[in-house]
C-alpha cells in the first residue's frame, strides 16, 4: 500500500512557541490530504482538508489562524501549531487520497506526531 | 445526519476464539465502508472496505467483515483471534454522493485479545 511518512512523531514544546509537523507521501502523489486530532478517549477528530495549492478547508470549531496548513506540493503537507498552549497537547494524525485510488478515496494515514507542550 | 456508532468500548476475547467488532452506520445512498486499526502511538493502519459487490469482504490479517445493507451495519470479524490483535478499531464510512473524500469515524472499539 501507499507509504504515508508524518514527522516528528514526538515533539515536546514550551507554551507559546510554533510547532510545524510534516506529512508526507513517500510513494504518490496526493491531491488531497485530512489533518486529524485525536483525543485521549481515542475518538478522531477532523480538522482540516488540505488541497494542493490552495487554501485548506477547516472544520467547524478549528481555529484557522491557530492550526496553520500549508499543502505547497504534492506530496507534502504542513500543520503548524502556532503559539502553542497545554491544550493543544495531543496526537495529531495526517491522511493522504492517492489519485490511484481513484473514487473509492482511500486513505493512508502517518504514524501520527505526539504533541505535548509544557 | 451522516454518522457511524462501535456500540462497544471495549471487546474483550480470548485467544483462538472468534471475535466481531461491530459498526452500525446512517448515511444516505450507497456508502463506502471502510476498516482501519491502530496500534499505541501509531497511525491507522487500512484493514478493508467494502465499495460494491460481494457483501463479505477479506482484508488484511484474516479479517473480513459483512456489509448488511437492512441492518446498515458493517461488523468486522475473524475466525480465531490472536494476541496480536489487539489494537484499536475504527469502522469509516464515506458517502461518494457528498462530492468530498471525508471519512465519518466511529468513536473506535478497543479489542482485547486474552492469553
Amino acid at each position: 500500500g501507499a507509504v504515508v511518512s508524518q514527522h516528528p512523531s514526538r515533539v515536546i514544546c514550551k507554551s507559546g512557541t510554533s510547532v510545524k509537523i510534516e506529512c508526507r507521501s513517500l510513494d504518490f502523489q496526493a491531491t488531497t490530504m485530512f489533518w486529524y486530532r485525536q483525543f485521549p478517549k481515542k475518538s478522531l477528530m477532523l480538522m482540516a482538508t488540505s488541497n494542493e495549492g490552495s487554501k485548506a478547508t477547516y472544520e467547524q470549531g478549528v481555529e484557522k489562524d491557530k492550526f496553520l496548513i500549508n499543502h505547497a506540493s504534492l506530496t507534502l503537507s504542513t500543520l503548524t501549531v502556532t503559539s502553542a498552549h497545554p491544550e493543544d497537547s495531543s496526537f495529531y494524525i495526517c491522511s493522504a487520497r492517492a489519485g490511484t485510488s481513484g473514487s473509492t478515496g482511500e486513505l493512508f494515514f502517518g504514524e501520527g506526531s505526539r504533541l505535548t507542550v509544557l | 445526519a451522516q454518522s457511524v456508532a462501535q456500540p462497544e468500548d471495549q471487546v474483550n476475547v480470548a485467544e483462538g476464539n472468534p471475535l466481531t467488532v461491530k459498526c452500525t452506520y446512517s448515511v444516505s445512498g450507497n456508502p463506502y465502508l471502510f476498516w482501519y486499526v491502530q496500534y499505541p502511538n501509531r497511525g491507522l493502519q487500512f484493514l478493508l472496505k467494502y465499495i460494491t459487490g460481494d457483501n463479505l469482504v477479506k482484508g488484511s490479517y484474516g479479517f473480513e467483515a459483512e456489509f448488511n445493507k437492512s441492518q446498515t451495519s458493517f461488523h468486522l470479524k475473524k475466525p480465531s483471534a490472536l494476541v496480536s490483535d489487539s489494537a484499536l478499531y475504527f469502522c469509516a464510512v464515506r458517502d461518494p454522493a457528498s462530492g468530498t473524500y471525508k471519512y465519518i469515524f466511529g468513536t473506535g472499539t478497543r479489542l482485547k485479545v486474552l492469553a
